[in-house]
């Protein structure tokens, strides 16, 4: 089965600084989908930023933008402009186009905003 | 944007008895949805995948007759735990997608918080 690691457990930024956060998985598929989730403390998972692996091009959602290596298997978040409703956990996830399409994710990151 | 609502919010229960929890989507057909489990400042771990009218899919480790999941309808999906003992206690989580093809991403439940006592 695929992996997904994200290095950093706790990551904290200024408020209004810009802040990246790691990922990197493990696949033998060419096509799939990774995505990054926001999990705030009601526990309810949000969907930030979606990217397909057969697009060369980093997707981007107003303030979030992702960096997409697909030769490296990395799929980093960059957060611009961080607010203090940035803080949460974060999840990265990757969907595979294979068997029953199942998604799994990475063990997050804590985002902490400083004001 | 899709809806999955996901019932009971917060659950709890004698040791030894069942109980079942419902994820609905309420706006899409949901082909395939999961079921998760996430223990307290952890990631979301899958237990099962299951298709529209087929029998789940259970990850390694993942007590099949103990996790009952049903996913009768395009709407519907349940998972009940049987027997339940203290160390079920925790916060489960189902997601729908209407397939691959159409949406990619997975809709989240609210999640469900089990105590078992």
């Amino acid at each position: 089965a695929q992996t997904v690691t994200q290095s950093q457990p706790e990551m904290s930024v200024q408020e209004a600084e810009t802040v990246t956060l790691s990922c990197t998985y493990d696949t033998s598929e060419s096509d799939y989908y990774l995505f990054w989730y926001k999990q705030p403390p009601s526990r309810q998972m949000i969907l930030v930023i979606r990217q397909e692996a057969y697009k060369q091009q980093n997707a981007t959602e107003n303030r979030f933008s992702v960096n997409f290596q697909k030769a490296a298997k990395s799929f980093s978040l960059k957060i611009s402009d961080s607010q203090l409703g940035d803080a949460a956990m974060y999840f990265c996830a990757y969907r595979s186009r294979e068997g029953n399409n199942d998604m799994r994710f990475g063990a997050g990151t804590r985002l902490t905003v400083k004001p | 944007g899709a809806v999955v609502s996901q019932h009971p919010s917060r659950v709890i229960c004698k040791s030894g008895t069942s109980v079942k929890i419902e994820c609905r989507s309420l706006d899409f057909q949901a082909t395939t949805m999961f079921w998760y489990r996430q223990f307290p400042k952890k990631s979301l771990m899958l237990m099962a995948t299951s298709n529209e009218g087929s029998k789940a899919t259970y990850e390694q480790g993942v007590e099949k007759d103990k996790f009952l999941i049903n996913h009768a309808s395009l709407t519907l999906s349940t998972l009940t735990v049987t027997s339940a003992h203290p160390e079920d206690s925790s916060f489960y989580i189902c997601s729908a997608s209407s397939g691959w093809s159409r949406r990619t991403e997975a809709f989240f439940g609210q999640g469900t918080r089990l105590t078992v006592v």
